[in-house]
């Protein structure tokens, strides 16, 4: 049973690029997650599907952000006109069905770095 | 709303010590979930364990324990005998059910040798 995967695994960019990151969940888990951590903080919400819908977006995610999770398979995170600030650890999380919803197993995460 | 705290930034301890990690969590659920995952310097998260609020008992998984304590809103974690091997950062994390996760900042662990 392969895990969370997710590439790329490091990007650099300089500030007003555009980046996207895949994250391709457990398959069967119809959760998926995204999070943020930044250096020396524990991870923070950004947003999270159920199947292809998305049901919950954190105040983090500016209009600069956006997530989708076509046919409710892997997703893709983009971010947009990037900024220093956007640096961070961008972790990938999925959970299976209902009764086992509250285990997340999480991805080895894209670190974004920008110039 | 849902807040997790770590208020010890860093431990330093020499292999073999035990050593204790708090958390306390703050929220107005009576069904949640807490967590604890370990960060080590590769970056992934690992699922170490995780508790209903409905379940005040203790758990032992090896030189792993977890202390539940509803009256207080804790949840720690003890590590007996202390390896190099669990340097890492240490997370504890509160969950409604099903949802997203509240994490608190992360305790340091150093174990030295």
């Amino acid at each position: 049973d392969t895990g969370v995967s997710q590439d790329p695994r490091h990007k650099i960019t300089k500030r007003g690029q555009n980046v996207t990151f895949r994250c391709d969940p457990i398959s069967e888990h119809n959760r998926l997650y995204w999070y943020r951590q930044t250096l020396g903080q524990g991870p923070e919400f950004l947003t999270y599907f159920q199947n292809e819908a998305q049901l919950e977006k954190s105040r983090l995610l500016s209009d600069r952000f956006s997530a989708e999770r076509p046919k409710g398979s892997f997703s893709t995170l983009e971010i947009q006109r990037t900024e220093q600030g956007d640096s961070a650890m961008y972790l990938c999380a999925s959970s299976p069905p209902l009764g086992r919803q509250h285990e997340q197993y999480f991805g080895p995460g894209t670190r974004l770095t920008v110039t | 709303a849902q807040k997790v705290t770590q208020a010890q930034t860093e431990i330093s301890v020499v292999e073999k010590e035990d050593v204790t990690l708090d958390c306390v969590y703050e929220t107005r659920d009576t069904t949640y979930y807490l967590f604890w995952y370990k960060q080590p310097p590769s970056g992934e998260l690992v699922f170490l364990i995780r508790r209903n609020s409905f379940d005040e008992q203790n758990e032992i998984s090896g030189r792993y324990s977890w202390n539940f304590q509803k009256s207080t809103s804790s949840f720690n974690f003890t590590i007996t005998a202390s390896q190099v091997v669990d340097s890492a950062v240490y997370f504890c994390a509160l969950s409604e059910y099903g949802n997203k996760l509240v994490f608190g900042a992360g305790t340091i662990l150093r174990v030295k040798s």
